[in-house]
């Protein structure tokens, strides 16, 4: 069966400090893998995607298949990255199943 | 656009009662997925349709949970009789059919309260 965790249900981070959220997946495919973030009062809305490849607000996961993982990376934390981040993964149908989140708390 | 829009934004309701939250998706879009929020299981998926077909419901959590999609205009999920534990904040989210569009774009969901 597929599952997306993410072992932290909160990171704190002081500003400036890295960050990694991590997430592990577990399906038999080739899966497709996102990032998702919630920022207050906003809408769920896509973060990055492991196809494009590329880095936004600085932030970048690269997929690796021999550990299942699709940890989000920043180098510099900033105040504004703090939000819920949801990792999640679509499979060869385009179900597209999240994990259970992870709180990003920028310390000042 | 004005994006996905959901309905009610709020909802209180009493134990028993029956509640049907409303969205209406992207127009274009051809898949449409509903989800549940909550702090202990985070973003669960409930159903999603493709071309207003139920592809997968095995999210749905018992047979007090129904959902529809008549047109590629609106779907309606429906919990009747509710109960305290359906308490949660339910995200509708559509996607196009473009070759590799498969990313969602989310509704701003409906807070359920069930006393």
């Amino acid at each position: 069966a597929q599952r997306v965790t993410q072992p932290e249900k909160l990171l704190s981070v002081f500003k400036g400090a890295p960050v990694e959220l991590k997430c592990n997946y577990s399906y038999s495919g080739s899966p497709e893998l996102f990032w998702y973030v919630q920022y207050s009062r906003q809408r769920l809305q896509l973060l990055l995607r492991h196809i494009s490849r590329e880095s936004i607000k600085g932030f970048t996961a690269d997929l690796n298949k021999g550990e299942t993982s699709f940890h989000l990376k920043k180098p510099f934390a900033q105040e504004e990255d703090s939000a819920m981040y949801y990792c999640a993964l679509s499979n060869r149908d385009d179900k597209i199943i999240f994990g259970k989140g992870t709180r990003l708390h920028i310390l000042p | 656009d004005a994006g996905v829009i959901q309905s009610p934004r709020h909802e209180v309701t009493e134990m028993g009662q029956e509640v049907t939250l409303r969205c209406k998706p992207i127009s274009g879009h051809n898949s449409l997925f509903w989800y549940r929020q909550t702090m202990m299981r985070g973003l669960e998926l409930l159903i999603y349709f493709n071309n207003n077909v139920p592809i997968d419901d095995s999210g749905m959590p018992e047979d007090r949970f129904s959902a529809k999609m008549p047109n590629a205009s609106f779907s309606t999920l429906k919990i009747q009789p509710s109960e305290p534990r359906d308490s949660a904040v339910y995200f509708c989210a559509s996607r196009p059919q473009a070759a590799g569009a498969n990313v969602l774009t989310f509704g701003a969901g409906s807070r359920l309260t069930v006393l």
